[in-house]
């Protein structure tokens, strides 16, 4: 079983920052299937990159999300009041389970 | 349009059966490469792989919970089902279904199952 874990547990920025998650894998994920979900106190989780690095449907291009085997970066370029979250990664590519990692938290500083 | 929507009890008590239905439109699960995941969210904490079901029947088990879970579908009224045997206050968690060819793109709003005598 993959076993992700993320970093830092929680990212303390101002609006207008950039802000950059890590996603790390116990293991090679297999054809970098890794995704990265927003999600919104009281809402259900978003998909924001697929394939590593592919932006899902109507997400805005200041995400990119990047890296490959083990490591994973997602990426906001400057960030917008609507980001502050949590944002999970999830590997979907080697055996399941399809594992989550625990998230960060991206606060306002 | 693609939705999702859980359902199922708000309450169960230990060592009951919890049954949850998502019952979706939009597209088929007998599409090629479609499938269905299950996801739980306990309050306040990460979310939890549970299950998934193929379009071809496959289903796929969370390695820590796979003896208690079970997963189904029903093609004909685009429905899944899960069902988690000898619930235990552990498990009290807001339970999603999505939709996902590999990465899950829609989701439901979730529902919460609160275990408790």
């Amino acid at each position: 079983e993959i076993v992700l874990t993320q970093s830092p547990g929680t990212l303390s920025l101002s609006p207008g920052e950039r802000a950059t998650l890590s996603c790390r894998a116990s293991q090679s994920v297999r054809n970098n299937y890794l995704a990265w979900y927003q999600q919104k106190p009281g809402q259900a989780p978003r998909l924001l990159i697929y394939g590593a690095s592919s932006r899902a449907t109507g997400i805005p291009d200041r995400f990119s999300g990047s890296g490959s085997v083990t490591d994973f970066t997602l990426t906001i370029s400057r960030l917008e009041p609507e980001d502050f979250a949590v944002y999970y990664c999830q590997q979907y590519g080697s055996s399941p389970p399809f594992t989550f990692g625990p998230g960060t938290k991206v606060d306002i500083k | 349009q693609v939705t999702l929507r859980e359902s199922g009890p708000a309450l169960v008590k230990p060592t009951q059966t919890l049954t949850l239905t998502c019952t979706f439109s939009g597209f088929s699960l007998s599409t090629t490469g479609m499938c269905v995941t299950w996801i739980r969210q306990p309050p306040g904490k990460a979310l939890e792989w549970l299950a998934r079901i193929d379009w071809d029947d496959d289903t796929y088990y969370s390695t820590s919970l796979k003896t208690r879970l079970t997963i189904s579908k029903d093609t004909s009224k685009n429905q899944v089902v899960l069902t988690m045997t000898n619930m235990d206050p552990a498990d009290t968690a807001t339970y999603y279904c999505a939709r996902g060819v590999g990465a899950s793109d829609y989701w439901g709003q979730g529902t919460l199952v609160t275990v408790s005598s």
